[in-house]
């Protein structure tokens, strides 16, 4: 199983331009999230979905946007790259079981891609 | 708000033990704890549901507080493998539902 998968791992950008990273997974799980993550920092939450066509913002959504067209992609768009966006993105997946005080042991673990380290210059 | 770890960084000799603790402000509905190793993706470890639960995983195990909305990992005779971020991972009960990582801990374990 390839899991979350993230293109490209790394990249340069220059101040100014737009970009967008890529996020797909294939274990039909119902939930996505964008995190960054800076140098010896903590995840930080961008922007989630819980399904196809709804998203919502995190707490760092400023200066990124998102989408959600089908179950298993979810891309992240930069627009108008700065430095203060230099930093590795994390895309993850988990399965949540609805309604949720029902949910079981196996739903909400959040399995991760290998990351993007973005540089902005 | 995100929870709290403590301690925020540790570092051990090989054979040590070590505990780290996450403390929630929210009622928990579920922990989950993850380890990150240096340039890597988190990677899931375990998952405690209900209130006073513990489980293991080899050498590492974890308690769950309900009440006391806080969550222990327990590491016992630490290994070179162990040294990573540790993670916890939040579900909370309170309003709707919401996933928040701890602010890690930073383990090193010597040789």
């Amino acid at each position: 199983n390839a899991g979350v998968t993230q293109t490209p791992k790394f990249r340069i950008l220059k101040i100014g331009q737009s970009m967008t990273l890529q996020c797909t997974q294939d274990m039909n799980h119902n939930y996505m999230y964008w995190y960054r993550q800076d140098p010896g920092m903590g995840l930080k939450l961008i922007y989630y979905s819980v399904g196809a066509g709804i998203t919502d913002k995190g707490e760092v959504p400023n200066g990124y946007n998102v989408s959600r067209s089908t179950t298993e992609d979810f891309p992240l768009r930069l627009e108008l790259a700065a430095p203060s966006q230099t930093s590795v993105y994390f895309c993850a997946s988990s399965y949540r079981i609805m309604p949720f005080i029902n949910s079981g042991g196996g739903s909400d673990i959040q399995y991760f891609g290998a990351g993007t380290r973005l540089s902005v210059l | 708000q995100q929870p709290v770890q403590s301690p925020q960084a540790v570092i051990l000799r090989e054979g040590e033990d070590a505990v780290i603790n996450c403390s929630s402000s929210k009622a928990l509905y579920s922990v989950h704890w993850y380890r990150q190793k240096h340039g890597e993706a988190p990677v899931f470890l375990m998952i405690l549901l209900k209130g006073g639960e513990q489980k293991g995983h080899e050498k590492i195990s974890a308690s769950f507080n309900e009440k006391k909305q806080q969550s222990s990992l327990y590491l016992t005779a630490s290994q070179l493998s162990y040294s990573g971020t540790y993670f916890c991972g939040t579900v909370t009960t309170s309003g709707t539902y919401k996933y928040i990582f701890g602010t890690g801990t930073r383990l090193k374990v010597l040789a």
